[in-house]
């Protein structure tokens, strides 16, 4: 089956610098990768996903970059703000609809 | 739309207990998962559905898990007896149509003493 890996497991920032979380997937039949946030006692919310036809994708301060050789996917923000300090899953699609966590980056802004 | 909508939102249970978590995924959505969300293992999805049917519980840590979906709109996750170790929060989400997007429940905080 698929397999997700994610780095780093936290990342500390100043507020206004840009941060950079990594995934790795396994299946390269794999076509679909959402990022999702999760605030504290809160549900995981999707914040933008990426198909395996587009490289790179992009909405107001975020976006995700696709390298499907690599079999790899990354999250850009910009400009981070403290509300942006959330726990950060990827995920992959392997099979129709089943999604495959990464184990989720800690993304703490600091004013 | 109400969202997914789950109950309870807070468990707490002795160990040896039934425990019986209920899920209602948005109308018209044709898939519904049951994820288990601890700080050592992450997320983990347990079983799905499509149109009602069991299509893959080999996320289902054992036996004392049983998952059902008597119709589009209702489903149940249930442990009998429970352990300490169940101790998670529980999450089910829902999606439909040619979206890969799944939206999540507010989750049930399931404690076992």
């Amino acid at each position: 089956g698929e397999n997700v890996e994610q780095h780093p497991s936290t990342l500390s920032v100043q507020e206004g610098d840009s941060a950079v979380i990594k995934c790795t997937y396994s299946d390269s039949a794999s076509n679909y990768f959402p990022w999702y946030k999760q605030e504290l006692g809160k549900r995981p919310q999707l914040i933008i996903d990426i198909r395996s036809n587009v490289g790179e994708k992009k909405d107001q301060r975020i976006a995700v970059t696709l390298n499907k050789t690599a079999k790899h996917f990354s999250l850009h923000i910009t400009e981070t703000q403290p509300e942006d300090s959330a726990v950060y899953f990827c995920a992959a699609i392997s099979g129709y609809s089943t999604l495959t966590f990464g184990k989720g980056t800690m993304l703490l802004v600091s004013p | 739309d109400a969202g997914v909508i789950q109950s309870p939102r807070h468990e707490v249970t002795e160990m040896g207990q039934e425990v019986t978590l209920r899920c209602k995924p948005i109308s018209g959505h044709d898939y519904l998962f049951w994820y288990r969300q601890t700080m050592m293992r992450g997320l983990e999805l347990l079983i799905y559905f499509n149109n009602n049917v069991p299509i893959d519980d080999s996320g289902m840590p054992e036996d004392r898990f049983s998952a059902k979906m008597p119709n589009a709109s209702f489903s149940t996750l249930k442990i009998q007896p429970s352990e300490p170790r169940d101790s998670a929060v529980y999450f089910c989400a829902s999606t439909g149509g040619i979206s890969y997007e799944q939206y999540f429940g507010p989750g049930t905080r399931l404690t076992v003493t």
